[in-house]
Protein backbone atom coordinates (compact mmCIF):
# COMPACT_ATOMS: atom_id res chain seq x y z
CA UNK A 1 0.00 0.00 0.00
CA UNK A 2 0.85 3.56 -0.06
CA UNK A 3 1.06 4.03 3.99
CA UNK A 4 1.92 2.60 6.69
CA UNK A 5 -0.72 0.01 7.63
CA UNK A 6 -1.46 -1.20 11.19
CA UNK A 7 -3.89 -3.78 12.58
CA UNK A 8 -6.18 -4.06 14.65
CA UNK A 9 -7.17 -0.32 14.71
CA UNK A 10 -8.68 -1.27 17.37
CA UNK A 11 -8.35 -4.07 20.15
CA UNK A 12 -9.95 -4.66 23.94
CA UNK A 13 -8.20 -6.76 25.85
CA UNK A 14 -8.90 -8.40 29.17
CA UNK A 15 -6.34 -7.76 31.54
CA UNK A 16 -3.87 -10.77 31.57
CA UNK A 17 -4.93 -11.62 28.06
CA UNK A 18 -1.83 -11.45 25.06
CA UNK A 19 -2.43 -8.91 22.55
CA UNK A 20 -0.02 -8.96 19.00
CA UNK A 21 -0.51 -6.08 16.75
CA UNK A 22 0.80 -5.80 13.20
CA UNK A 23 2.74 -3.61 11.05
CA UNK A 24 3.13 -3.21 7.43
CA UNK A 25 5.54 -0.30 6.62
CA UNK A 26 5.20 1.48 3.40
CA UNK A 27 7.32 -1.43 0.90
CA UNK A 28 10.85 -0.69 1.01
CA UNK A 29 11.30 1.05 3.83
CA UNK A 30 14.32 -0.05 6.07
CA UNK A 31 13.59 1.31 9.00
CA UNK A 32 10.53 0.48 11.26
CA UNK A 33 9.62 2.51 14.67
CA UNK A 34 7.41 1.90 17.22
CA UNK A 35 5.80 4.04 19.19
CA UNK A 36 3.26 4.59 21.91
CA UNK A 37 1.02 7.22 22.69
CA UNK A 38 -0.81 7.79 25.97
CA UNK A 39 -3.98 9.71 25.73
CA UNK A 40 -3.19 13.27 25.72
CA UNK A 41 0.37 13.07 25.22
CA UNK A 42 2.84 12.63 22.22
CA UNK A 43 4.18 9.93 21.17
CA UNK A 44 7.30 7.73 23.13
CA UNK A 45 9.54 5.89 21.33
CA UNK A 46 9.00 1.94 22.20
CA UNK A 47 11.81 0.89 19.89
CA UNK A 48 13.68 0.53 15.79
CA UNK A 49 14.70 -1.42 13.70
CA UNK A 50 16.50 -1.30 10.69
CA UNK A 51 15.84 -4.34 8.74
CA UNK A 52 15.26 -7.36 10.34
CA UNK A 53 17.52 -6.19 13.26
CA UNK A 54 16.13 -4.68 16.31
CA UNK A 55 19.33 -2.03 17.17
CA UNK A 56 17.61 -0.44 20.11
CA UNK A 57 14.57 -1.37 22.47
CA UNK A 58 15.43 0.84 24.85
CA UNK A 59 11.79 2.37 25.16
CA UNK A 60 9.63 -1.17 25.94
CA UNK A 61 8.84 -0.08 29.40
CA UNK A 62 8.88 -3.90 30.35
CA UNK A 63 9.83 -7.73 29.26
CA UNK A 64 6.14 -8.10 28.88
CA UNK A 65 6.88 -6.34 25.36
CA UNK A 66 8.52 -8.16 22.74
CA UNK A 67 8.82 -7.22 18.98
CA UNK A 68 9.85 -8.52 15.80
CA UNK A 69 10.82 -7.95 12.26
CA UNK A 70 11.52 -11.61 11.23
CA UNK A 71 12.27 -10.93 7.16
CA UNK A 72 12.77 -7.14 7.66
CA UNK A 73 9.05 -5.78 6.66
CA UNK A 74 6.21 -6.92 8.05
CA UNK A 75 6.98 -6.02 12.26
CA UNK A 76 4.37 -7.36 15.00
CA UNK A 77 4.70 -5.78 18.70
CA UNK A 78 3.55 -8.66 21.79
CA UNK A 79 2.05 -7.65 24.92
CA UNK A 80 2.18 -10.28 27.17
CA UNK A 81 -0.15 -10.20 30.39
CA UNK A 82 -1.73 -7.02 29.77
CA UNK A 83 -2.33 -4.47 32.17
CA UNK A 84 -4.33 -1.62 32.49
CA UNK A 85 -1.66 0.59 31.96
CA UNK A 86 -0.65 -0.64 28.63
CA UNK A 87 -4.07 1.11 27.77
CA UNK A 88 -2.78 3.39 24.58
CA UNK A 89 -1.83 4.07 21.25
CA UNK A 90 0.52 1.98 19.64
CA UNK A 91 2.04 4.15 16.73
CA UNK A 92 4.01 1.74 14.05
CA UNK A 93 6.17 4.51 11.64
CA UNK A 94 8.88 3.98 8.75
CA UNK A 95 11.45 5.84 6.93
CA UNK A 96 13.32 5.05 3.96
CA UNK A 97 17.12 4.88 4.27
CA UNK A 98 19.26 3.20 7.35
CA UNK A 99 20.66 5.40 10.01
CA UNK A 100 20.55 8.93 8.68
CA UNK A 101 18.84 11.37 11.67
CA UNK A 102 16.96 13.51 8.98
CA UNK A 103 14.98 11.08 7.03
CA UNK A 104 11.39 11.31 7.39
CA UNK A 105 9.49 9.06 9.34
CA UNK A 106 5.87 8.07 8.20
CA UNK A 107 3.56 7.39 10.60
CA UNK A 108 0.19 4.73 10.50
CA UNK A 109 -3.02 5.24 12.34
CA UNK A 110 -2.54 3.64 15.16
CA UNK A 111 -3.56 0.61 16.79
CA UNK A 112 -5.75 1.38 20.23
CA UNK A 113 -5.64 -0.34 22.61
CA UNK A 114 -7.82 -1.10 25.81
CA UNK A 115 -7.26 -2.88 28.42
CA UNK A 116 -10.06 -3.92 30.79
CA UNK B 1 19.13 15.35 26.82
CA UNK B 2 16.83 15.77 23.85
CA UNK B 3 13.58 17.94 25.06
CA UNK B 4 10.56 19.22 23.03
CA UNK B 5 8.17 21.82 24.96
CA UNK B 6 4.41 22.65 23.29
CA UNK B 7 3.68 25.34 26.73
CA UNK B 8 0.04 25.91 24.86
CA UNK B 9 -1.99 22.92 25.35
CA UNK B 10 -5.20 23.77 23.72
CA UNK B 11 -6.23 26.98 21.38
CA UNK B 12 -9.03 28.08 20.33
CA UNK B 13 -9.74 30.18 17.16
CA UNK B 14 -12.62 31.37 14.87
CA UNK B 15 -12.03 30.28 11.69
CA UNK B 16 -10.22 32.96 9.39
CA UNK B 17 -7.97 33.95 12.09
CA UNK B 18 -4.07 33.53 12.56
CA UNK B 19 -2.66 31.27 14.78
CA UNK B 20 0.97 30.44 15.48
CA UNK B 21 1.80 26.86 17.63
CA UNK B 22 4.62 27.27 19.57
CA UNK B 23 7.40 24.61 20.37
CA UNK B 24 10.88 24.96 21.76
CA UNK B 25 13.61 22.36 22.26
CA UNK B 26 16.50 21.17 23.87
CA UNK B 27 19.29 19.39 22.55
CA UNK B 28 22.95 19.89 23.00
CA UNK B 29 23.79 18.16 19.30
CA UNK B 30 25.00 20.78 16.54
CA UNK B 31 23.12 18.52 13.73
CA UNK B 32 19.78 17.92 14.69
CA UNK B 33 16.75 17.44 13.04
CA UNK B 34 12.81 19.23 13.59
CA UNK B 35 9.66 17.94 12.59
CA UNK B 36 5.91 19.18 12.84
CA UNK B 37 2.95 16.35 12.76
CA UNK B 38 -0.54 16.78 12.09
CA UNK B 39 -2.77 14.30 13.91
CA UNK B 40 -6.52 14.31 13.39
CA UNK B 41 -8.92 12.51 15.10
CA UNK B 42 -8.26 9.49 12.63
CA UNK B 43 -5.30 9.08 14.90
CA UNK B 44 -2.55 9.29 12.11
CA UNK B 45 0.54 11.59 12.57
CA UNK B 46 0.81 13.59 9.30
CA UNK B 47 4.23 14.62 8.20
CA UNK B 48 4.37 18.38 7.55
CA UNK B 49 7.84 19.51 7.35
CA UNK B 50 11.64 18.79 8.35
CA UNK B 51 14.07 21.60 9.49
CA UNK B 52 17.69 20.80 9.99
CA UNK B 53 20.18 22.65 12.48
CA UNK B 54 21.96 24.40 9.28
CA UNK B 55 18.96 25.97 7.24
CA UNK B 56 17.16 29.07 9.55
CA UNK B 57 15.46 29.98 6.65
CA UNK B 58 11.73 30.27 7.47
CA UNK B 59 9.67 28.56 4.88
CA UNK B 60 5.87 28.63 3.23
CA UNK B 61 3.93 26.27 2.23
CA UNK B 62 0.55 27.63 1.30
CA UNK B 63 -1.25 28.65 4.53
CA UNK B 64 1.33 27.02 6.05
CA UNK B 65 4.70 28.87 7.53
CA UNK B 66 7.19 28.06 9.87
CA UNK B 67 10.06 30.11 11.70
CA UNK B 68 12.78 28.58 13.01
CA UNK B 69 15.46 30.30 15.30
CA UNK B 70 18.49 29.04 17.01
CA UNK B 71 18.98 31.77 18.72
CA UNK B 72 16.07 31.03 20.89
CA UNK B 73 15.21 26.90 20.32
CA UNK B 74 12.01 27.26 18.49
CA UNK B 75 10.38 26.00 15.72
CA UNK B 76 7.33 28.17 15.71
CA UNK B 77 4.67 26.89 13.31
CA UNK B 78 1.80 29.65 11.90
CA UNK B 79 -1.26 28.71 10.48
CA UNK B 80 -2.77 31.75 8.37
CA UNK B 81 -6.53 32.23 7.72
CA UNK B 82 -7.07 29.35 9.53
CA UNK B 83 -9.95 27.01 8.60
CA UNK B 84 -12.11 24.48 10.02
CA UNK B 85 -10.39 21.39 8.71
CA UNK B 86 -7.15 22.28 10.41
CA UNK B 87 -8.84 21.19 13.95
CA UNK B 88 -6.00 18.83 14.88
CA UNK B 89 -3.46 17.74 17.65
CA UNK B 90 -0.10 19.18 16.17
CA UNK B 91 3.28 17.80 17.32
CA UNK B 92 6.60 19.09 17.37
CA UNK B 93 9.61 16.28 17.49
CA UNK B 94 13.33 16.65 17.41
CA UNK B 95 15.54 14.38 15.82
CA UNK B 96 19.16 14.42 17.24
CA UNK B 97 22.54 13.20 17.67
CA UNK B 98 22.72 10.07 15.38
CA UNK B 99 19.72 8.69 17.30
CA UNK B 100 17.11 6.96 15.33
CA UNK B 101 14.59 7.81 17.51
CA UNK B 102 11.77 11.61 17.42
CA UNK B 103 11.44 12.92 21.03
CA UNK B 104 7.86 14.93 20.63
CA UNK B 105 6.58 17.75 22.60
CA UNK B 106 3.09 16.84 24.54
CA UNK B 107 0.98 18.22 21.15
CA UNK B 108 -1.03 21.55 20.87
CA UNK B 109 -4.61 20.70 20.30
CA UNK B 110 -6.05 23.48 17.82
CA UNK B 111 -10.26 24.05 17.42
CA UNK B 112 -10.95 26.09 14.85
CA UNK B 113 -14.63 27.18 15.49
CA UNK B 114 -16.70 28.31 11.77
Amino acid sequence: GAGVSQSPRYKVAKRGQDVALRCDPISGHVSLFWYQQALGQGPEFLTYFQNEAQLDKSGLPSDRFFAERPEGSVSTLKIQRTQQEDSAVYLCASSLKQGAVGNTIYFGEGSWLTVV
Amino acid sequence: AQKVTQAQTEISVVEKEDVTLDCVYETRDTTYYLFWYKQPPSGELVFLIRRNSFDEQNEISGRYSWNFQKSTSSFNFTITASQVVDSAVYFCALRAGGYNKLIFGAGTRLAVHP
